[in-house]
């Protein structure tokens, strides 16, 4: 199994900032990765596929890069609505999530 | 419209059964690969249960093979989550997503999520 670990866990910034979020992955993936923003009461909503291309209808302050193990998702300028825990996801070996990284208001 | 609605969950005794279902509409349903997926009480989330479009795979993790089974109706533009043994860590809120792929025989991600549906394991 392929294992996906994100951190920081927790990310304490003010809306305008720059967010930058990491997961690692146990082996590589390639690119097959993609990331997720979930809301409190919410589905999870897909923002980023194939490592770096943004999903349709999601801002271009997101983006994603990487590849092989280690990859990131940046928000270029917080937006208040951005604030949500996300969640790194693999298609290489199955389907693994990694535990999530909450974005709360610093 | 296009989305998922799910149905079935409650209340269920440990190792009873239970099966839920996924009502799908706006889309091309016998197009897609459907998933199910599910989050316990403030945890992430764990991959269930993926289905091709024409059921021709299906693929399960290691630790859920055996007691959980997906299946399609694709007249009916459902998908189904057969459960069995459940047990209390079975307890979650069970989202199914569509694949965002259509015609793949194995999954890519989730473009497409229902809003859940709630199942407690407990005595």
């Amino acid at each position: 199994e392929i294992v996906l670990t994100q951190s920081p866990a927790t990310l304490s910034l003010s809306p305008g900032e720059r967010a930058t979020l990491s997961c690692r992955a146990s082996q590589s993936v390639g690119r097959s990765l993609a990331w997720y923003q979930q809301k409190p009461g919410q589905a999870p909503r897909l923002l980023i596929y194939d490592a770096s291309n943004r999903a349709t209808g999601i801002p271009a302050r997101f983006s994603g890069s990487g590849s092989g193990t280690d990859f990131t998702l940046t928000i270029s300028s917080l937006e208040p609505a951005d604030f949500a825990v996300y969640y790194c996801q693999q298609r290489y070996n199955l389907f693994t999530f990694g535990p999530g990284t909450k974005v709360d208001i610093k | 419209q296009v989305q998922l609605v799910e149905s079935g969950g409650g209340v269920v005794q440990p190792g009873r059964s239970l099966s839920l279902s996924c009502a799908a509409s706006g889309f091309v349903f016998s197009n897609s690969g459907m998933h199910w997926v599910r989050q316990a009480p403030g945890k992430g989330l764990e991959w269930v249960a993926f289905i091709s479009f024409d059921q021709g795979n299906r693929y399960y993790p290691d630790s859920l093979k055996g007691r959980f089974t997906i299946s399609r109706d694709n007249s009916k533009n459902t998908v189904y989550l057969q459960m069995s043994s459940l047990r209390p860590e079975d307890t979650a809120v069970y989202y199914c997503a569509k694949d965002s792929r259509d015609y793949a025989d194995y999954g890519w991600y989730f473009d497409l999520w229902g809003r859940g549906t709630l199942v407690t394991v407990s005595s």
